[in-house]
């Protein structure tokens, strides 16, 4: 089946220690997005690519950067975890066009930090 | 801009009950409209969405939604709610630009008891 996969599925890090979370998808799709979830909230877009193209959320912090090599795979890099980063990480995708296209979630990554 | 509002941030409701959720949405322009289900420590997953072809939505699980126009309104209904109905639920409008990006509201979340 076509899905979108997220590893790990928990992280734990130390306050401070850069980690990296990881996005991939078998649906082909051009554009993937990056969702901070914390507890009991709605999700917020860090950023999303549209192909190679990066987009950028004004209000997401510069300790959140983001990689995608290539059309299946796309990082989370967070260069300085504090503890208000601690939520879940969710990755999603979908297809190119002018609206009303559902984007597919990943299963998420709950972000720990010590 | 465009926004959506859930009244309601916790429903209660017996088993066998009818579920209604409650979603209003603002847009200048006619929009794309959603309703995702979160279940514990998941990935988002697509109920249905309504991008102006139907008025009445159907979608899985039993759920479906009317878009309502003159009352700006989205709101979730399930004839009989079955326990394993207890989740989150997000209702999300689509932005009209690129990216189609999403906007979600605040989550409701819906308790079944016996």
């Amino acid at each position: 089946d076509a899905m979108v996969i997220q590893n790990p599925r928990y992280q734990v890090t130390q306050f401070g220690k850069p980690v990296t979370l990881s996005c991939s998808q078998t649906l082909n799709h051009n554009v993937m997005y990056w969702y901070q979830q914390k507890s009991s909230q709605a999700p917020k877009l860090l950023f999303h690519y549209y192909d190679k193209d990066f987009n950028n959320e004004a209000d997401t912090p510069d300790n959140f950067q983001s990689r995608r090599p290539n059309t299946s795979f796309c990082f989370l890099d967070i260069r300085s975890p504090g503890l208000g980063d601690a939520a879940m990480y969710l990755c999603a995708t979908s297809a190119s066009g002018t609206g009303g296209l559902e984007q597919f979630f990943g299963p998420g990554t709950r972000l720990t930090v010590l | 801009a465009q926004s959506v509002t859930q009244l309601g941030s916790h429903v209660s409701v017996s088993e066998g009950a009818l579920v209604l959720l409650r979603c209003n949405y603002s847009s200048s322009v006619p929009p794309y409209l959603f309703w995702y289900v979160q279940y514990p420590n998941q990935g988002l997953q697509l109920l249905l969405k309504y991008t102006s072809a139907a008025t009445l939505v159907k979608g899985i699980n039993g759920f479906e939604a009317e878009f309502k126009k003159s009352e700006t309104s989205f709101h979730l209904t399930k004839p009989s709610a079955h326990m394993s109905d207890a989740a989150e639920y997000f209702c999300a409008v689509s932005h009209t630009g690129g990216g189609n990006k999403l906007t979600f509201g605040t989550g409701t979340q819906l308790k079944v008891e016996l």
